[in-house]
């Protein structure tokens, strides 16, 4: 069964760096992109970007441009957000979710991390 | 950038009674090509990741009940609970992903009257 399962909660000062990971198993890593988005207390929900894990390219809500970097390592099927110069409103869950299509970039999203919480405080 | 919003911001529906979301897009969603809509519904509960309900902007995710349907084209689409449970308490998103960034409606709680 798919599972993605990423990792604990995390407490960071501000303009820290904080690095999340989500480790995918029960399906081909490599054909399916991943998501990732993120949701501040009591808040909507924020898509932040996406990464092929295959090849390594991303592509980012213009929000996060410049902040925010999504990496993946096949050999471990686990993909990496990192978000530096961290402020307070970035406390928040961040989710790894996958694309429902195959070799998709445009789909919608049908399995989810359980979220990480990200507490961003002095 | 398509721009998603959906009304209302809640609502509160008697159990048993239907309940409807709107969304509607700031530009097409529905390609050409293959006539499908890029609009999917998410369900979350607190504490929990959001649930694909429907994707296709009518399309079923297995295991969804029947109680659940979409509908809609182009620029605005609805979600309808026929009969509202107490298990569907929770807030509801749409998301296109019509462009390759996916942006989601701002949310609709769902609350028992």
């Amino acid at each position: 069964q798919v599972q993605l399962v990423q990792s604990g909660a995390e407490v960071k000062k501000p303009g820290a760096s904080v690095k999340v990971s989500c480790k995918a198993s029960g399906y081909t890593f490599t054909s399916y992109y991943m998501h990732w988005v993120r949701q501040a207390p009591g808040q909507g929900l924020e898509w932040m970007g996406i990464i092929n894990p295959s090849g390594g390219s991303t592509s980012y809500a213009q929000k996060f441009q410049g902040r925010v970097t999504m990496t993946r390592d096949t050999s471990t099927s686990t993909v990496y957000m990192e978000l530096s110069s961290l402020r307070s409103e970035d406390t928040a869950v961040y989710y790894c979710a996958r694309a429902r299509i195959e070799w998709e970039l445009r789909s919608d999203l049908d399995y989810w991390g359980q979220g990480t919480l990200v507490t961003v405080s002095s | 950038d398509i721009v998603m919003t959906q009304s209302p911001d809640s609502l509160a529906v008697s159990l048993g009674e239907r309940a409807t979301i709107n969304c509607k897009s700031s530009q097409s969603v529905l390609y050409s090509s293959n006539n499908k809509n890029y609009l999917a519904w998410y369900q979350q509960k607190p504490g929990q990741p959001p649930k694909l309900l429907i994707y296709w902007a009518s399309t079923r995710e297995s295991g969804v009940p029947d109680r659940f349907s979409g509908s809609g084209s182009g620029t605005d689409f609805t979600l309808t609970i026929s009969s509202l449970q107490a298990e569907d308490v929770a807030v509801y998103y749409c998301q296109q992903y019509y462009s390759t960034l996916l942006p989601f409606g701002g949310g609709t709680k769902v609350e028992i009257k």
